[in-house]
């Protein structure tokens, strides 16, 4: 079984200021890596993902997040954040085509973005 | 519209009624998943299919809980006997085999009173 930890419930930041979301997952088998992003009663958009190959995944609206094997780690970062970027950040994993395919999801991270 | 489509996007309903959402996922994407999000929570996986076929279900799909793809296309949740605690936002995803493009649709708010 998967899971997933998100190690700060609540980010605030300013804005222009740099961002990193913590993420660590469990598993026992080979997974893939999301982030996704929610905005109030809305569902959730995809920012990144990691599935292979190069360990570090750009991502959209300037994201970015490094997989670490030995940490087991996912953090997802930027440079300069916006007040637009405002928002609930969920950490998932999934196990590979064939296994346990369903996304398990961490608690989530409200990242709040001040002027 | 391409995306994932929930019907419908609020609903209110007594305790003990049944209710049922509608989830029509991307046309094209064979999976389709169910999960249900409270309040301050991420989502949790309900159940999920492959064409027609329910191939995983959670322990947290009591027998008060089905769903349904009948043709391998539009997927139903029903919730007989609704309780407080079902309470919740319902969020449908679907994605093409061999892609992890997961694509969600924007929920169903479901409030029992």
């Amino acid at each position: 079984a998967q899971s997933v930890t998100q190690l700060d419930s609540q980010v605030p930041v300013f804005e222009e200021a740099p961002v990193e979301l913590r993420c660590n997952y469990s598993s026992s088998v080979s997974v893939y890596l999301f982030w996704y992003v929610q905005y109030p009663n809305q569902g959730l958009q995809l920012l990144l993902k990691y599935l292979s190959g190069s360990t570090l995944v750009k991502g959209i609206n300037g994201f970015e997040a490094e997989f670490n094997k030995s940490q087991t780690s996912f953090h997802l970062r930027k440079p300069s954040v916006h007040i637009s970027d405002t928002a609930e950040y969920f950490c998932a994993v999934s196990g590979v085509e064939g296994g346990s395919e369903k996304l398990v999801f961490g608690k989530g991270t409200k990242l709040t973005v001040n002027p | 519209d391409t995306g994932v489509s929930q019907d419908p996007r609020h609903k209110i309903t007594k305790r003990g009624q049944n209710v049922t959402f509608r989830c029509d996922p991307i046309s094209e994407h064979n999976r389709l998943y169910w999960y249900r999000q409270t309040l301050g929570q991420g989502p949790e996986f309900l159940t999920y299919f492959q064409n027609e076929a329910q191939l995983e279900k959670s322990r947290l799909l009591s027998d008060r809980f089905s769903a349904e793809r009948p043709k391998g296309s539009f997927s139903t949740l029903e919730i007989q006997r609704t309780e407080q605690g079902d309470s919740a936002m319902y969020l449908c995803a679907s994605r093409p085999q061999g892609n992890y493009g997961y694509t969600f649709g924007s929920g169903t708010r479901l409030t029992v009173v």
